[in-house]
């Protein structure tokens, strides 16, 4: 079974500081995303990856910056957190070999104070 | 923007066969039609896949119309465990770094 890790479930920060969110696959998979989750909003990509040291833009791309230094391992930074940024950040992973087939884990729930 | 139409929810009888909707009339011949589903504060799981023919795998049973214009999910035997937001997507099969593009789902709650 494919398994997406999330570093933590939930996470309560200040404005401010600085935020790192982690996740990490177990299936060699080459594309990583990370999205968040908003009620009445749905899921909105912020970064994608799809390959070691890439990065793509998603669609809200401000206030977040990526980290891809080894193949399962995609991190979410928020530079300085800010309370517009609480939110449901949501991982994935996906196979070349199985377009459209994404891996979520589970969530990390950010409340920013 | 999301291609489909759902329902916005749905009740079903636990042990009863939940079918669920989904209109895609733009779909064009590349693209597939993709299920996820969400179950309440966990990340979104996949369940099943199709082109133009029916299929069926452990979790659900797809069935595509001909003119693949709409599809219907179908839970043989809903449990309470299936409770969740349910979403149908379109997607072509190109590239893996297309993103998936959610729309609001349909709300399936299975009662006792």
């Amino acid at each position: 079974d494919v398994k997406v890790t999330q570093s933590s479930r939930y996470l309560v920060k200040r404005t401010g500081e600085k935020v790192f969110l982690e996740c990490v696959q177990d299936m060699d998979h080459e594309n990583m995303f990370w999205y968040r989750q908003d009620p009445g909003l749905g899921l909105r990509l912020i970064y994608f990856s799809y390959d070691v040291k890439m990065k793509e833009k998603g669609d809200i791309p401000e206030g977040y910056s990526v980290s891809r230094e080894k193949k399962e391992r995609f991190s979410l930074i928020l530079e300085s957190a800010s309370t517009n940024q609480t939110s449901m950040y949501l991982c994935a992973s996906l196979s070349d070999r199985s377009p459209g087939t994404q891996y979520f884990g589970p969530g990390t729930r950010l409340l920013v104070l | 923007d999301a291609k489909t139409t759902q329902p916005t929810s749905m009740d079903c009888a636990e042990g009863r066969a939940a079918n669920l909707p989904c209109n895609h009339s733009t779909i064009s011949g590349n693209e597939y039609v993709y299920w996820y589903r969400q179950i309440h504060s966990q990340g979104p799981q996949y369940i099943i896949h199709g082109l133009k023919n029916n299929e069926t795998n452990e979790m659900a049973s797809l069935i595509i119309t001909e003119d693949r214009k709409s599809s219907t999910l179908i839970l043989p035997h809903a449990t309470l465990r299936d409770t969740a937001v349910y979403y149908c997507i379109v997607r072509s099969m190109q590239g893996g770094s297309e993103k998936l593009v959610f729309g609001k789902g349909t709300k399936l709650t299975v009662n006792p």
